[in-house]
């Protein structure tokens, strides 16, 4: 089993639409997760964080956490063409080092 | 705002070569990463580092070697370079402070091709 599971993709949803991403992870102590944004030939980059339980908001971006039910999701509202992309989702353990789990990315489109 | 840089955006070699990759960042991380990206593969760890002059192998280490002399940069070494190690090589780095949630902050990328 993987450490992180995304949904394979790739997503399409018309402008204006909402996307809904979302991760499972394996390793039920992980304490920290993140959403990462990567263009075409560009690297990943940090879009959302979440630590506990429930909704983070941030503009047209939510991270949602269950870590009962070990999953985090993102979901992009009134979705741009710019926000076509593959999304990446990283889990970090709960053991002293610092390495991040990530996922294999879901890439989403988003048609004008 | 988080700056991590890379030496080179496009990278050419031939096989055998030595090459060296370098990453510089400028926020005071304790930590660094070298990845690497290929499609239907995702990213890889192969090194990390917590300190100055630590290193730590990470999922593929064969075939590299990493060098931390300095706190701001992390260097990626390719002893001997083969066309499977054609690849898009991503650096990151995060901090240790306890307020953090350890996320890692990339750089632009390498694009190296071996030929």
């Amino acid at each position: 089993q993987k450490e992180v599971e995304q949904n394979s993709g790739p997503l399409s949803v018309p402008e204006g639409a909402i996307a809904s991403l979302n991760c499972t992870y394996s390793d039920r102590g992980s304490q920290s997760f993140f959403w990462y944004r990567q263009y075409s030939g560009k690297s990943p980059e940090l879009i959302m964080s979440i630590y506990s339980n429930g909704d983070k908001e941030d503009g047209r971006f939510t991270a949602q956490l269950n870590k009962a039910s070990q999953y985090v999701s993102l979901l992009i509202r009134d979705s741009q063409p710019s926000d076509s992309a593959t999304y990446l989702c990283a889990v970090k353990a709960l053991s002293g080092d610092y390495k991040l789990s990530f996922g294999a990315g879901t890439t989403v489109t988003v048609r004008a | 705002d988080v700056k991590v840089t890379q030496s080179s955006r496009y990278l050419v070699k031939r096989t055998g070569e030595k090459v060296f990759l370098e990453c510089v960042q400028d926020m005071d991380h304790e930590n660094m990463f070298w990845y690497r990206q290929d499609p239907g593969l995702g990213l890889r760890l192969i090194y990390f580092s917590y300190d100055v002059k630590m290193k730590e192998k990470g999922d593929i280490p064969e075939g590299y070697s990493v060098s931390r002399e300095k706190k701001e940069r992390f260097s990626l070494i390719l002893e001997s370079a083969s066309t499977n190690q054609t690849s898009m090589y991503l650096c990151a780095s995060s901090t240790l402070v306890h307020s953090s949630y350890n996320e890692q902050f990339f750089g632009p990328g390498t694009r190296l091709t071996v030929l």
